[in-house]
């Protein structure tokens, strides 16, 4: 089975633009799941969505949106991009469900903003 | 909600042992242990649910204490392959663990 693949792996932007970052599940998983990563703050949770739907969210700013497809791949919005959100962006997935389940981690799209 | 991790980094010869370990001040329903090496995506080694057995990968097991809110991981007869970040990652409720609040992560690094 693939695993998650995101697109694009890097990517370079200047302050005030906006920028979208993607993801595709595994084959069968219905959730997907984006965290931030940066040095200074480990991993933060920003937000889930399973089924279309957003299940859960983070403590970020409304600057970062995400929508979720038919296909369960999922894309995250970034806008008015503040030097801060410099990182590197996972995101997971996982079969979903009410009952707890692993989730497998992308290798990321390291987000540069100057 | 963010768990702490203790120790922040630990070095270890080869065959040595380590704990990590996990604390929370929230009621735990899960527990969740990646180990990330530099560059690479974190990997999923276990989960723990309130009250599960203990868990075990390979030589690396771990244990879920539900009254002190605290999870241990155990490396065992460390290996070179062991060097990386662990995370400990609590679910965010019964209704699934797909919202993770990671820990600031243990550095762990094996040497010959």
């Amino acid at each position: 089975k693939a695993g998650v693949t995101q697109t694009p792996r890097y990517l370079i932007k200047t302050r005030g633009q906006q920028v979208t970052l993607s993801c595709s599940p595994i084959s069968g998983h219905r959730s997907v799941s984006w965290y931030q990563q940066t040095p200074g703050q480990g991993l933060q949770f920003l937000f889930e969505y399973f089924s279309e739907t957003q299940r859960n969210k983070g403590n970020f700013p409304g600057r970062f949106s995400g929508r979720q497809f038919s296909n369960s791949r999922s894309e995250m919005n970034v806008s008015t991009l503040e030097l801060g959100d410099s990182a590197l962006y996972l995101c997971a997935s996982s079969l979903g469900g009410d009952t707890f389940r692993t989730q497998y981690f992308g290798p990321g799209t390291r987000l540069t903003v100057l | 909600q963010q768990p702490v991790q203790s120790p922040q980094a630990v070095i270890l010869r080869e065959g040595e042992d380590a704990v990590i370990n996990c604390s929370s001040s929230k009621a735990l329903y899960s527990v969740h242990w990646y180990r990330q090496k530099h560059g690479e995506a974190p990997v999923f080694l276990m989960i723990l649910l309130k009250g599960g057995e203990q868990m075990r990968h390979e030589k690396i097991s771990a244990s879920f204490n539900e009254k002190k809110q605290q999870s241990s991981l155990y490396l065992t007869a460390s290996q070179l392959s062991y060097s990386g970040t662990y995370f400990c990652g609590t679910g965010g409720g019964l209704s699934g663990a797909n919202n993770l609040f990671f820990g600031t992560g243990t550095r762990l690094t094996v040497i010959p």
